[in-house]
Formats: structure tokens, C-alpha cells, sequence
């Protein structure tokens, strides 16, 4: 079984200022894990993906990621938000890089002026 | 380049009646899948399709049905609808690979 948990539902950043979303999974092996954004009323982009290569992984718009095992983590982070980073993100686990995704409930990012 | 189109953009129904959705997948995939994302919460795996058979589905039940044609796109079909399937669902495609282009969505709302 897989299971993605994402601490905090609401995350509230100056511009500007580190952006560090949390996300924790579960699987009972070595995951594919994988963050995307939501803008309101779209569907959702693919911002970056962990597949077992490098464990620093960068992806789009200045957002990169680490996946930790011995902490079962893959947080994102940005150094500086930006007004237009504000939306929804969902980290999700995969058991390979084919078919079924879990995601978790996602995370509300504000960025105030 | 098109992306990965659905139709149609917002639809209401019923209880108890079907409804199906479309989906055209980015050009290039050859795999589909379908998500359910209810208010709040974030999208749950409905199905997968490939070479027009359904290779993996998620925890939902048989009134949940799909197709995929011989241009990759593909239809959901949901049959008797339960006031609970009123969700945004998310067509995603790729090739072979876990999806990673959606589309907008489809808003369906059952009354």
C-alpha cells in the first residue's frame, strides 16, 4: 500500500521569503514521488519528479525537491516566492513510473506583498 | 501543440442518470488515465488505459466505466448517478509513463 501525507493544509509565505511545503509517504517500495501545481479552476501541472536517480531534483519555475528514505520525506521547497506561485500543490507516490498515482490533499500556498 | 483536452467543460445531472465524459489525450501519449478530485481533496485514481484496454483501476465501483478508441482518446461513463460523484474530473495522459500532462477538467455536479 502507498499513502502520501502533506503537513500543513494552508501555507502562508512573504514574497520573497523560502517556500517549504511538506510532504511524507508511505510505500512498501522504493517509490516514484511527484509534486504538481494547481492553478484555480485548471487541472494540474507536473512540477518535478523523483525516480529513483538523483536525489536532489529540480523541476519547473525555481521549485526543487529532496527525497530523504531514512525520513520517508520529499519536501519542496523554492527559495523565493513569487506572487504567481500562488495555488494548490499535491505531492503523489507511485509504485513505478506507469498507471496509479496517490496523492495527498494538497497544500494551500498564499503569498502575501 | 494541443495539450490534453476534455469535454465538456461543466455539466449537471440527475440522480440516477449517466453521464460520459471525453478526453483527448496530448499528441504523442498513448495512455490515459482518470481522476476524481472531490472539493478539497486531492485527485483519486479512477482507472488507467492502454492499447484500448483498462490496465490498472482504483477503488471505485463497476458504475464507473471507460473506452479508450484507436486515436488514444478516451471516455469515462458513470451510470447511476450518486449525488457523492459530484467532483472535477481530471483527465491525465502520457506516453507509457505515469501521467504527467492533465487536463483543465471536468466540473460535474449531480442534483
Amino acid at each position: 500500500a502507498q499513502s502520501v501525507t502533506q503537513l500543513g493544509s494552508h501555507v502562508s509565505v512573504s514574497e520573497g521569503a523560502l517556500v517549504l511545503l511538506r510532504c511524507n509517504y508511505s510505500s512498501s517500495v522504493p517509490p516514484y514521488l511527484f509534486w504538481y501545481v494547481q492553478y484555480p479552476n485548471q487541472g494540474l501541472q507536473l512540477l518535478l519528479k523523483y525516480t529513483s536517480a538523483a536525489t536532489l531534483v529540480k523541476g519547473i519555475n525555481g521549485f526543487e525537491a529532496e527525497f530523504k528514505k531514512s525520513e520517508t520525506s520529499f519536501h519542496l521547497t523554492k527559495p523565493s516566492a513569487h506572487m504567481s506561485d500562488a495555488a494548490e500543490y499535491f505531492c503523489a507516490v507511485s509504485f513505478s513510473n506507469a498507471g496509479k498515482s496517490t496523492f495527498g490533499d494538497g497544500t494551500t500556498l498564499t503569498v502575501k506583498p | 501543440d494541443a495539450g490534453v483536452t476534455q469535454s465538456p467543460t461543466h455539466l449537471i445531472k440527475t440522480r440516477g442518470q449517466q453521464v460520459t465524459l471525453r478526453c483527448s489525450p496530448k499528441s504523442g501519449h498513448d495512455t490515459v488515465s482518470w481522476y476524481q478530485q472531490a472539493l478539497g481533496q486531492g485527485p483519486q485514481f479512477i482507472f488507467q488505459y492502454y492499447e484500448e484496454e483498462e490496465r490498472q483501476r482504483g477503488n471505485f465501483p463497476d458504475r464507473f466505466s471507460g473506452h479508450q478508441f484507436p486515436n488514444y482518446s478516451s471516455e469515462l461513463n458513470v451510470n447511476a448517478l450518486l449525488l457523492g460523484d459530484s467532483a472535477l474530473y481530471l483527465c491525465a495522459s502520457s506516453s507509457g509513463g505515469t501521467a504527467s500532462d492533465f487536463g483543465p477538467g471536468t466540473r460535474l455536479t449531480v442534483t
